[in-house]
């Protein structure tokens, strides 16, 4: 079974600053990963499909990239509603253990 | 517009089979490529895979829960269910229930979550 890492565990920042995120594959994933965005008390959101393919109505300030084994989240520059808890997905369906991305 | 909704008990005691129902709308299972799968969350924690469903009835289950496991669906009613037999309390968590858009490796919409309690 093919394990995602995500890292770090927290993200300290604020607003309008850039947050990168990082998941790591335990073999490659070829680009067959996704993002989303999860907020206290809501589903999930797709954010990122396909390594780098922003879903429907996502803001261009969200950019993924990577391939095989790693992959990166780049949010531009943090809006107030960008603070939450991430996560990677790759292709047989396994999740990392998420990102929390909290204002400092 | 993809709705989806997840239906089932809140409560069941350890060792009884929970069953979840998904309905859905704004696409069909019928579709060459599409999913639906389930993936839970216990509370406070990282978001599980579960199980999968194709349109052409492939099947893929978590392997550690492979064995206590079974995805259907009935396209006539928009439905997919799933069942886990012998229930834990470990097993408490809230389960969504997501469109797998066709030959797509990511979940595109997702059901709102349904809280399933395991206890005595």
């Amino acid at each position: 079974e093919i394990v995602l890492t995500q890292s770090p565990a927290t993200l300290s920042l604020s607003p309008g600053e850039r947050a990168t995120l990082s998941c790591r594959a335990s073999q490659s994933v070829s680009r067959y990963l996704a993002w989303y965005q999860q907020k206290p008390g809501q589903a999930p959101r797709l954010l990122i499909h396909d390594a780098s393919n922003r879903a429907t109505g996502i803001p261009a300030r969200f950019s993924g990239s990577g391939s095989g084994t790693d992959f990166t989240l780049t949010i531009s520059s943090l809006e107030p509603e960008d603070f939450a808890v991430y996560y990677c997905q790759q292709r047989e369906n396994t999740f990392g253990g998420g990102t929390k991305v909290e204002i400092k | 517009q993809i709705t989806l909704k997840e239906s089932g008990p809140t409560l069941v005691k350890p060792t009884q089979t929970l069953t979840l129902t998904c309905t859905f709308s704004g696409f069909s299972l019928t579709t060459s490529g599409v999913g639906v799968g389930w993936i839970r969350q216990p509370p406070g924690k990282a978001l599980e895979w579960v199980a999968l469903i194709y349109w052409n009835d492939d099947k893929r289950y978590s392997p550690s829960l492979k064995s206590r496991l079974t995805i259907t669906k009935d396209t006539s009613k928009n439905q997919v269910v799933l069942t886990l037999t012998n229930m834990d309390p470990v097993d408490t968590a809230t389960y969504y229930c997501a469109h797998r858009p066709s030959y797509r490796a990511d979940y595109e919409s997702w059901g709102q979550g349904a809280l399933v309690i395991v206890s005595s």
